[in-house]
Parts: structure tokens; sequence; C-alpha cells
């Protein structure tokens, strides 16, 4: 069956650079989730889309921006990046906006800056 | 907001042992809650959850109770194998459209 695709799957960056990370969430799903997971922590939730408009949003930095688009893969967009943003970023997918739907998760996509 | 306590952080068990991961929750009003197993490099996978209207769930080696009086809530494994060895998130959801609340994690270790 098709999972969440996200890519890329490593990205390494300066200081003050910019990051793109980008999301395909499971055919038909039409809500997408962003979470961040530092080292030996636990996910952090970011942001959530749900029909291309944003649902929900948790502890995501002014500096991180995140839009879905008409076929419901997602981006989150990351500007002068900090040492303290490198962590693994998960994108989870569900059908519909259910508070106790499952979400399925992504195989991540780790950043690091240098 | 919703904050989850998960214990212990560490467990190490003998294959065919029983494990048992114990959380705590402070939002009375979360009523969804999920276990997440995170192995090496991966994202978290959904193996069992529980919704509040139920005490009890279980499913083969892996079985959940949830009392909504204490929030509390455990996952129990029995007959352990080396393939469970992994890290484990209990979460509390079911306030906001997919804002889950993760717990510090247990990473499980089962020797063979």
């Amino acid at each position: 069956a098709a999972g969440v695709i996200q890519s890329p799957r490593h990205l390494i960056k300066e200081k003050r650079e910019t990051a793109t990370l980008k999301c395909y969430p499971i055919p038909r799903h039409d809500t997408v989730y962003w979470y961040q997971q530092g080292p030996g922590q636990d996910p952090q939730f970011l942001i959530s889309f749900y029909e291309k408009m944003q649902s929900d949003k948790g502890s995501i930095p002014d500096r991180f921006s995140a839009q879905q688009f008409s076929d419901y893969h997602s981006e989150l967009n990351m500007s002068s990046l900090e040492l303290g943003d490198s962590a693994l970023y998960f994108c989870a997918s569900s059908l519909g906006m259910s508070y106790t739907g499952e979400l399925f998760f992504g195989e991540g996509s780790r950043l690091t800056v240098l | 907001g919703e904050n989850v306590e998960q214990h212990p952080s560490t467990l190490s068990v003998q294959e065919g042992d029983s494990a048992v991961i114990k959380c705590t929750y402070s939002d009375s009003a979360s009523n969804y809650f999920p276990w997440y197993k995170q192995e090496l490099g991966k994202g978290p996978q959904l193996i069992i959850d529980i919704r509040s209207n139920v005490g009890e769930k279980k499913d083969q080696r892996i079985a959940v109770t949830l009392n909504k009086t204490a929030k509390h809530f455990s996952l129990h494994i029995t007959e352990t194998q080396p393939e469970d060895s992994a890290v484990y998130f209990c979460v509390a959801g079911g306030t906001s459209y997919g804002k889950l609340t993760f717990g510090q994690g247990t990473i499980l270790t089962v020797h063979p």
C-alpha cells in the first residue's frame, strides 16, 4: 500500500540558509500534519492543513511556513536556519479532519544545520 | 495544554517476558490514546489505539488499558520478541485535529 512520501530524506544546510521539505500524503488523504523530532526527543506538533487551509498550529517558529497545495501535497519552508533546527521532520496524513482518526507517518526528513 | 508523562524511559527484557509501559495525561478532555512504535531511522507507526469509551483493548500480543478517572493508560506486550525492540510512544489526542501530544518515549530492548 502507498505510504506517506517525504523528500528529501536527508538535507544539510548552513546557518541562515533556507530549506524546503516536501510531503506527499497517502492517496485520497486530504489532511497533512508536520511534526518535529529533536535528537532523543518525542515528536512535537508544528502545523496541520485540511483541504489546503491551515487547521491547527503548534510550536512552529515564525521563521517556518507551510502550505498545502491543490493535489494535497504539502511543503514546509524554513528560513534563517539555526543550529537548533537540526531534527527529524515528520509529515503525517489522514482522511478527513477526524479528532480520532489514525495518522500515518512518513519516514521523515533529517535536517542537519551546520 | 496537554502533558503526557511516560515511564520507564528504558526497558530491557528477555525474549518471552512481558513488557509494560505506563503513561499519565493531564487534559481530561483527551479521548483518544494511540501507541506508536518507532524503529531507528523510521517514522512512528501506530500499533494500537484506545478511545475513552473503552477500558481495555487487545490485539494478539499487545493490550492497552485506560483509566480515565485516574488519567492513566498502559501498554502491555506479552511473549516479547527481539523484533519488538524499538522506541514506544504513548500519545494523547482528541482535543484538536491531529494535534497529538506524545510521551517522552520508552526504549524497549528484547534480548534473545
